[in-house]
């Protein structure tokens, strides 16, 4: 197992255009999470999953952001009509379980938005 | 509201010396408490993870400890080595599977 991969690593997009970001988790972890991460800060809550169910959004989620995760297996978030504000690292994790385990985080997708 | 904070904000310090990261919660609720580091324009990596029944946590020269009744939790890094620099980062864990983060405590161990 190769841990939490995500792509692509990078992303630069006009104003406007849609973005769409991929997380592969570590294999039979059921917990996936995304955050979002600006320079010089630490990373903000996005939303997470329990399997396929979608079990938590941040208010920092707008209706221009939206998450998936099919089949309970590897996730994706879209954002539309990318604003500037928008440009972050967005990161992912996953865990194994409820309760007491360790989050492991991917490389994380860097996006411009210009 | 959950709140994580980190002190001090950087740190530099000469090859060799022993040195304390401090990371402090407001919820006391914690479940578990989580240290990261952090490499420029990369992802999280995962140092050591304390449960809530747990004081503290050893992973090389690396100590970490958690007081849930201060609100506090102490990264013990001994020895420091230039390979150290990075940022770090707390996060507390709570009920919900969310990790609150600090902003980090950004070090440079010089040679």
């Amino acid at each position: 197992d190769t841990g939490v991969s995500q792509n692509p690593r990078h992303k630069i997009t006009k104003r406007g255009q849609n973005v769409t970001f991929r997380c592969d988790p570590i294999s039979e972890h059921n917990r996936l999470y995304w955050y979002r991460q600006t320079l010089g800060q630490g990373p903000e809550f996005l939303t997470y999953f329990q399997n396929e169910a979608q079990l938590e959004k941040s208010r920092l989620l707008s209706d221009r952001f939206s998450a998936e995760r099919p089949k309970g297996s590897f996730s994706t978030l879209e954002i539309q009509r990318t604003e500037q504000g928008d440009s972050a690292m967005y990161l992912c994790a996953s865990s194994p379980s409820t309760g007491g385990t360790e989050a492991f985080f991917g490389q994380g997708t860097r996006l411009t938005v210009v | 509201k959950q709140e994580v904070t980190q002190i001090p904000a950087a740190l530099s310090v000469p090859e060799g010396e022993n040195l304390v990261l401090n990371c402090s919660f407001t919820d006391s609720a914690i479940y578990n408490l989580q240290w990261f580091r952090q490499d420029p324009g990369k992802g999280l990596t995962s140092l050591l993870l304390i449960q809530s029944s747990q004081r503290e946590q050893t992973s090389g020269r690396l100590n970490a400890s958690l007081d849930k009744s201060s609100g506090r939790s102490t990264l013990y890094i001994a020895a420091s080595q230039p390979g150290d620099s990075a940022t770090y980062l707390c996060a507390g864990v709570y009920y919900g599977q969310n990790f609150v983060f600090g902003p980090g405590t950004r070090l440079s161990v010089l040679p």
